[in-house]
């Protein structure tokens, strides 16, 4: 089945620094690859997304890449913000048999110094 | 329109009691998940609905762990003779995601608040 790893595992930036996740996965039948930000206590909730046949994706300060050949995607974010302090979830998506799959990666705990 | 819903947001039991855990998807939505997230952990998936049917249910722990879904909308998961080690929060996600093709924006997971299950 689908593999994906998230690094790192925590990040600290300053205030109006960027800050850059990376993932990989093992399945190249993957084409949806969604980001997610969980606020503390708070559901996770998309706040970007990107499919197969795209290599960037961009909105406001947040921007995904993605390279199908080597098999990773990365989320950025530029100027960050204090607000900015989440645990971000990958995740790979495909369709199997009609129906979709979603593996999600082990997230990374992003903190803003201000 | 209104979201993803569970109930409850907090249960507390015992060791060994059963528990229910319930989910309302946005109408509409056909895809339906379940996953379970410890402290400070990732999220891990535990049974996908399509419909009232299960194509995956790979990620539930054990035979305890039960799930079903009615009417293509509510669904409950049932944990039997609950375990310390059940303690978690129990989140639901639902998508549009169509039989047999997404499209741009159809197959985003839209999640519920969770419910925060503590076996004492």
């Amino acid at each position: 089945g689908e593999n994906v790893e998230q690094h790192p595992s925590t990040l600290s930036v300053q205030e109006g620094d960027s800050a850059v996740i990376k993932c990989t996965y093992s399945d190249s039948a993957s084409n949806y690859f969604p980001w997610y930000k969980q606020e503390l206590g708070k559901r996770p909730q998309l706040i970007i997304d990107i499919r197969s046949n795209v290599g960037e994706k961009k909105d406001q300060r947040i921007a995904v890449t993605l390279n199908k050949t080597a098999k990773h995607f990365s989320l950025h974010i530029t100027e960050t913000q204090p607000e900015d302090s989440a645990v971000y979830f990958c995740a790979a998506s495909k369709r199997s048999g009609g129906y979709q799959k979603v593996t999600f990666g082990t997230g990374t705990k992003l903190q803003v110094i201000p | 329109g209104a979201g993803v819903s569970q109930s409850p947001s907090n249960k507390v039991t015992e060791k060994g009691k059963d528990v229910e855990l319930r989910c309302d998807p946005i109408s509409g939505h056909t895809a339906l998940y379940w996953y379970r997230q410890s402290l400070g952990q990732g999220l891990e998936f535990l049974i996908y609905f399509q419909g009232n049917s299960a194509p995956d249910k790979s990620g539930l722990p054990s035979d305890r762990f039960s799930a079903e879904r009615t009417g293509g909308s509510v669904s409950t998961l049932t944990i039997q003779r609950t375990q310390q080690e059940d303690s978690a929060v129990y989140l639901c996600a639902s998508s549009l995601a169509p039989r047999g093709g997404g499209g741009r924006g159809l197959d985003t997971q839209y999640f519920g608040p969770g419910t925060r299950l503590t076996v004492l």
